[in-house]
């Protein structure tokens, strides 16, 4: 059964680096079959996509955060992780790791296995 | 960016009930939706993926339709744990994807 596992600081001091890591077991981050993503969630709001990267180490950011995002992967560690700049209280969230699958070579856009999620507070 | 619209922002129903749930997109976005389950402090879970397939181990009471810009997701007979919030996602020219709001589901 594949299973996501968020880690990291949950506090993080404004204007700081926000680093996480999605440790993934089950399956592999090597797979062609699968892309492997990053989505956040303030408290009491929706869902926001902030990113996701291929096994070849292809990244796509969504263009609001692209500036101060960047997604990284660890394939001997079969893991994938999460850096963002510059952090304000705005990116206090819980942020989720997520997988995306293929189709015939191709995207299937949406999540289909997700991890628990970590709260990151952004705070002094 | 697609913007994702949904309505009502909360919904009180009873078990049993009959409940429909609506997504609107900003733009067309053929079938590029799915529909994703929250319980408090619990990662979202896919319901629908396509408009209208529905995931693995999802239970037939779930079903969902539309295309375009609009479209819903149907429970036939809510049962006690369907109560939750529930977010459309549009992925079509993906990159990016976008969500809707939400929709709570309460208990009447």
């Amino acid at each position: 059964q594949l299973q996501l596992q968020e880690s990291g600081p949950g506090l993080v001091k404004p204007s700081e680096t926000l680093s996480l890591t999605c440790t993934v077991s089950g399956g592999s981050i090597s797979s062609s079959s699968y892309y492997w993503g990053w989505i956040r969630q303030p408290a009491g709001k929706g869902l926001e996509w902030i990113g996701t990267i291929y096994y070849s180490g292809t990244t796509f950011y969504t263009p609001s955060l692209e500036s101060r995002v960047t997604i990284y992967r660890d394939t001997s560690k079969n893991q994938f992780s999460l850096r963002l700049n510059s952090v304000t209280a705005a990116d206090t969230a819980v942020y989720y790791c997520a997988r995306q699958k293929t189709f015939g070579g191709v995207i299937t856009p949406y999540f289909d296995y997700w991890g628990q999620g970590t709260l990151v507070t952004v705070s002094s | 960016e697609i913007v994702m619209t949904q309505s009502p922002a909360t919904l009180s129903v009873s078990p049993g009930e009959r409940v429909t749930l609506s997504c609107r997109a900003s733009q067309s976005v053929g079938r590029d939706l799915a529909w994703y389950q929250q319980k408090p402090g619990q990662a979202p879970r896919l319901l629908i993926y396509n408009a209208s397939n529905r995931a693995t181990g999802i239970p037939a009471r779930f079903s969902g339709s539309g295309s375009g810009t609009e479209f819903t997701l149907t429970i036939s007979i809510l049962q006690s744990e369907d109560f939750a919030v529930y977010y459309c996602q549009q992925y079509d020219n993906w990159p990016p994807v976008t969500f809707g709001q939400g929709t709570r589901l309460d208990i009447k």
